[in-house]
């Protein structure tokens, strides 16, 4: 079980480019989120998808903000176009099914400057 | 009023103290979880529990639903124990979406 991989682990931008963060779940995990967190606001769920759809997308910011899960073993986020208070931590977390322990990647610290 | 609350917000400690960290809420709820974030960064899932108390070696989990308040114990602590500690719930209504609370930060020093 190699646990959630996001990649990158570091990302610096400039202003208005666009960002692209990756995750790939544990396998056989059903559900899938996307977090964001920052020093003044902790952690906020972005997104979440179930069996590849997403379930609630509440939490994305703003249209800059897009998250696709093609397939079981593959999800992104999308900034387009970045701005410097997208600065934060972005973690992708899974869990086998719905109302269970989630496991979280390691995380992608997201610089925009 | 955040609907999860923690406290303390910091907390340090000597080496083998017993620790307690709190957690209350103010909405209903299908599962409580506390998570353990690492000065690196990483966040592991301790517990999740939705009635009565849980135990994995040095820790412990309790919940008391009708009061809508949580502890986590720690025995025994140690150096590498320092973390922040998260409390988030999981609202009883028909969603897998977390509300976090803003951590308690453990220090503890030999």
């Amino acid at each position: 079980d190699a646990g959630v991989i996001q990649s990158p682990r570091h990302e610096v931008t400039e202003m208005g480019q666009e960002v692209t963060l990756r995750c790939k779940p544990i396998s056989g995990h059903n559900s899938l989120f996307w977090y964001r967190q920052t020093m003044m606001r902790g952690l906020e769920l972005l997104i979440y998808f179930n069996n590849n759809v997403p379930i609630d997308d509440s939490g994305m910011p703003e249209d800059r903000f897009s998250a696709k899960m093609p397939n079981a073993s593959f999800s992104t986020l999308k900034i387009q176009p970045s701005e410097p208070r997208d600065s934060a931590v972005y973690f992708c977390a899974s869990s086998p099914r719905y109302n269970s322990p989630l496991h979280f990647g390691n995380g992608t610290r997201l610089t925009v400057t | 009023k955040n609907e999860v609350e923690q406290s303390p917000q910091n907390l340090t400690a000597q080496e083998g103290e017993f620790i307690t960290i709190n957690c209350s809420y103010s909405v209903g709820i299908s599962a409580l979880h506390w998570l353990q974030q690492h000065p690196g960064g990483g966040i592991v899932s301790l517990f999740m529990l939705s009635s009565g108390k849980k135990k994995h070696g040095r820790l412990i989990a309790t919940i008391n639903i009708q009061e809508k308040h949580s502890s986590l114990h720690i025995t025994a602590s140690h150096p590498r124990d320092s973390a922040v500690y998260i409390c988030a719930v999981r609202p009883d209504y028909n969603t897998d979406k977390l509300i976090f609370g803003t951590g308690t930060r453990l220090q503890v020093f030999p």
